[in-house]
């Protein structure tokens, strides 16, 4: 299994900040997936970072609210822009396993809290 | 889209076994997954179904029905450890593949 490491872990943010999530992984990957974790749910996928062009958003999100880049195959950034409140959550970074049968490996996770 | 259903919360008794059940409702079947997810911490594969029958792993098991959109996640000769929820995930291939999670179960093990 690939080795995903993210940063920050945790933050506290300004209400209308907008907070950069780094996702860096030890192997090189077509596709890294972006999740949101709130509060006493389960997982949503934002959206998934491809390289060389652009994001593929979910419904329900949009590329202005999180922006993101995946320079390389084994790196990708997620900005949650403008952030209120209901932005408080675990961000995940995720990519599949190597026997392609969909299995997902996650980073540790970002908790960001805005007050 | 998909619909997964599992139960909110369960408990057992540490040395027992336990049964976590996902029912599901997708137009693409293409697997289904368990996840194990302790608190604080990101959630870590456990198994996946893509045939009907049971996959046994160790303590753990999961069973898949794709006519009644069922499986379930057994847990044998239960640990504390095993005190996390489970994540029920389905993908679905008219959704290029990608898995849509259940809500998870929160499994607690007492003594």
């Amino acid at each position: 299994s690939a080795v995903i490491s993210q940063k920050p872990s945790r933050d506290i943010c300004q209400r209308g900040t907008s907070l950069t999530i780094q996702c860096q992984v030890d192997s090189q990957v077509t596709m890294m997936f972006w999740y949101r974790q709130q509060p006493g749910q389960s997982l949503t996928l934002i959206a998934t970072a491809n390289q060389g062009s652009e994001a593929t958003y979910e419904s329900g999100f949009v590329i202005d609210k999180f922006p993101i880049s995946r320079p390389n195959l084994t790196f990708s950034t997620l900005t949650v822009s403008n952030m209120s409140p209901e932005d408080s959550s675990i961000y995940l970074c995720s990519v599949e396993g190597e026997a392609n049968t969909g299995e997902l490996f996650f980073g540790e996770g970002s908790r960001l809290t805005v007050l | 889209g998909q619909n997964i259903d599992q139960p909110t919360e369960m408990t057992a008794t540490e040395g027992a076994i336990v049964q976590i059940n996902c029912t599901y409702q997708t137009s693409g079947f293409n697997g289904l997954f368990w996840y194990q997810q302790h608190a604080g911490e990101a959630p870590t594969f456990l198994s996946y179904n893509v045939l009907d029958g049971l996959e046994e792993k160790g303590r753990f098991s999961s069973f898949l029905s794709r006519s009644k959109g069922y499986s379930y996640l057994l847990l044998k000769e239960l640990q504390m450890k095993d005190s996390a929820s489970y994540l029920c995930a389905v993908s679905d291939n008219t959704n290029a593949g990608k898995s849509t999670f259940g809500d998870g179960t929160t499994l607690t093990v007492k003594p």
